[in-house]
């Protein structure tokens, strides 16, 4: 399967500033990436689709200018929180969307944002 | 509109003994169906999943599931946990759209006791 890797795995900010997290897809081409966010002991909603070349695909309630998604290659995809607040603290998973039929994804280790 | 449910937040087994994590699955078309394991602080791994080829999956580390569509049930098993087992496991149910969202169970807690 792909190989994705999230950069940083940890970050502590302050409020009100903005946080940038990378996912990268290190041995596969993805068109098409996913962004998750997950609470203490939850499970994982879906943020948006990110498509390559194209604006994201956000799900209901999830603010577009505040969570800024850019996918400008095929191996690069980044979230950036705005104006960071410690509501927006949570773990943070990109996931690379497969073209099989089965809709497999791959999925990075995931980053853990504190915001102070 | 397809949907999952994991019965049990939390399951608690000796080591040595079988597990056996529910999931039941809504879906108006053949679906795709995964488990996916999470240890403390670690990324999602992949055990297993269902793609209409046989309707007893194995995977990783001794765990299978059995694709049930009379019972709409997708039941993850182990023979015998260990130790190592101790973990969140999520069922997930892929979206037939062309979006190629996944449905997410809300997680079943594994505890394995020495």
């Amino acid at each position: 399967g792909a190989v994705v890797s999230q950069h940083p795995s940890r970050v502590i900010c302050k409020s009100g500033t903005s946080v940038k997290i990378e996912c990268r897809s290190l041995d596969f081409q993805a068109t098409t990436m996913f962004w998750y966010r997950q609470f203490p002991k939850q499970s994982l909603m879906l943020m948006a689709t990110s498509n390559e070349g194209s604006k994201a695909t956000y799900e209901q309630g999830v603010e577009k200018d505040k969570f800024l998604i850019n996918h400008a290659s095929l191996t690069l995809s980044t979230l950036t929180v705005t104006s960071a607040h410690p509501e927006d603290s949570s773990f943070y998973i990109c996931s690379v969307g497969t073209t099989s039929s089965y809709n497999e994804q791959f999925f990075g280790p995931g980053t853990r944002l504190t915001v102070l | 509109a397809q949907s999952v449910t994991q019965l049990d937040s939390h399951v608690s087994v000796s080591e040595g003994t079988p597990v056996l994590l529910r999931c039941n699955y809504s879906s108006s078309y053949s679906p795709s169906l995964f488990w996916y394991v999470q240890h403390p602080n670690k990324g999602l791994q992949l055990l297993l999943k269902y793609t209409s080829a046989a309707t007893l999956v194995k995977g990783i580390n001794g765990f299978e599931a059995e694709f049930k569509k009379s019972e709409t049930s997708f039941h993850l098993t182990k023979p015998s946990a260990h130790m190592s087992d101790a973990a969140e496991y999520f069922c997930v149910v892929s979206e037939v759209s062309h979006n190629r969202k996944l449905i997410w169970g809300l997680g079943t807690s594994l505890a394995v006791n020495p």
